[in-house]
């Protein structure tokens, strides 16, 4: 467990409003990630982080922005929310590059744009 | 990146083995095959994984075949409680951007 809160846990909003979600890490792990789930997709990566400041795109980056200013924070902003982006979004850490693959998740936060 | 592919579904009695296959036929040498499983609407939750050898901790064993093309992932004595869909996943040796698939939607039946 590496004590990962993902902040707000449950959020409705309505097309073309600002939205951004938080991830907060205790266990000082290096790398960290968005991710998020919808139904027949199975979850997709849309940023990752492997440092302060050090973010890369995931496969489904479009539309979304990340900043990680300190390590234990990871913020997934929407700058205009659009419908499509209604999903379950997860957040995930993992220590550091020699520890091959074993990524731990938060509980999710559940986005519904109106 | 090497693609996965697994049963969209299985069932299994209480108490006996789940053996979840997958397969990954392109798989390259230095790709490991990471299993994950995510129960109900929680985070996914790291589960086992392996490079050529099989491996086995205190949740399940994972079985990959010589030429690496396919794996099994071995519950032993399943619970209600192991009722969750399960990733197979291939990735490089960094795992820095593990590809979720669909998974198996397991399911045990009491």
């Amino acid at each position: 467990d590496a004590g990962i809160t993902q902040s707000p846990r449950h959020k409705v909003t309505e097309t073309g409003t600002p939205v951004t979600l938080r991830c907060h890490q205790t266990e000082n792990h290096r790398y960290m990630y968005w991710y998020r789930q919808d139904p027949g997709h199975g979850l997709r990566l849309i940023h990752y982080s492997y440092g302060v400041k050090d973010t890369d795109k995931g496969e489904v980056s479009d539309g979304y922005s990340v900043s990680r200013s300190k390590t234990e924070d990871f913020l997934l902003t929407l700058e205009s929310a659009t419908s499509s982006q209604t999903s379950v979004y997860f957040c995930a850490t993992k220590r550091d590059y020699l520890n091959t693959g074993e990524l731990f998740f938060g509980e999710g936060s559940r986005l519904t744009v109106l | 990146d090497a693609k996965t592919t697994q049963p969209p579904s299985m069932d299994c009695a209480e108490g006996r083995a789940a053996n979840l296959p997958c397969n990954h036929s392109t798989i390259s040498g230095n790709e490991y095959v990471y299993w994950y499983r995510q129960i109900h609407s929680q985070g996914p939750q790291y589960i086992i994984h392996g490079l050529k050898n099989n491996e086995t901790n205190e949740m399940a064993s994972l079985i990959i075949t010589e030429d690496r093309k396919s794996s099994t992932l071995i519950l032993p004595h399943a619970t209600l409680r192991d009722t969750a869909v399960y990733y197979c996943i291939v990735e490089k040796s960094s795992g820095d951007k593990l590809t979720f698939g669909t998974g198996t939607r397991l399911a045990v039946r009491p």
